[in-house]
């Protein structure tokens, strides 16, 4: 069981440049959401997702894009690439209506130059 | 949901209980206390919940107020591997669950020989 997996670890992009985070589950969970950790600081949501093709904004949604075509991904889409968005990226997942503990992946991290 | 505060730091001896408090003094009756834990800078993970009662599981226990305006968690043996930031959260639980977690600075715990 691999829960829920980040690619890519590690990743430097130039400003400007556009990407994707992948982020898949393989725990029939219908929620996932993105996160981004900046150096000392608590994780902030950027978007959220409650089944396949329902997305909404979370508190930092600017200059991200998400889809949710099928229950296992939650590709997070980075359209031109700031340095302010360097940071840790986290994406989790969890059961539905009456699910508890949200399950992590290990993250990425991204810089951008 | 409701925020919550949490002191920056404490300390802990080794093999003593540790309790971290939080206060969530805005909690609505619909909102659950989660409390997660990050471990350098790895993805968070889960520890306990809980509504109204106390909770206790394998990895710790978890107080909560008759009035839910605070709680504690309780590592009853802290360890070294215990030395984590741990996040308390509060969020709305059953059918209103949207399975997002909205995250604070959280408590720096650092368990000392």
């Amino acid at each position: 069981n691999a829960g829920v997996t980040q690619t890519p670890k590690f990743q430097v992009l130039k400003t400007g440049q556009s990407m994707t985070l992948q982020c898949a589950q393989d725990m029939n969970h219908e929620y996932m959401s993105w996160y981004r950790q900046d150096p000392g600081m608590g994780l902030r949501l950027i978007h959220y997702s409650v089944g396949a093709g329902i997305t909404d904004q979370g508190e930092v949604p600017n200059g991200y894009n998400v889809s949710r075509s099928t229950t296992e991904d939650f590709p997070l889409r980075l359209l031109s690439a700031a340095p302010s968005q360097t940071s840790v990226y986290f994406c989790a997942s969890s059961r539905g209506t009456g699910g508890t503990e949200a399950f992590f992946g290990q993250g990425t991290r991204l810089t951008v130059v | 949901d409701a925020k919550t505060t949490q002191p920056t730091s404490m300390d802990c001896a080794e093999g003593r209980a540790a309790n971290l408090p939080c206060n969530h003094s805005t909690i609505s009756g619909n909102e659950y206390v989660y409390w997660y834990r990050q471990i350098h800078s790895q993805g968070p993970q889960y520890i306990i919940h809980g509504l109204k009662n106390n909770e206790t599981n394998e990895m710790a226990s978890l107080i909560i107020t008759e009035d839910r305006k605070s709680s504690t968690l309780i590592l009853p043996h802290a360890t070294l591997r215990d030395t984590a930031v741990y996040y308390c959260i509060v969020r709305v639980g059953g059918s209103s669950n949207t399975g997002k977690l909205i995250f604070g600075q959280g408590t720096t715990l650092q368990v000392k020989p």
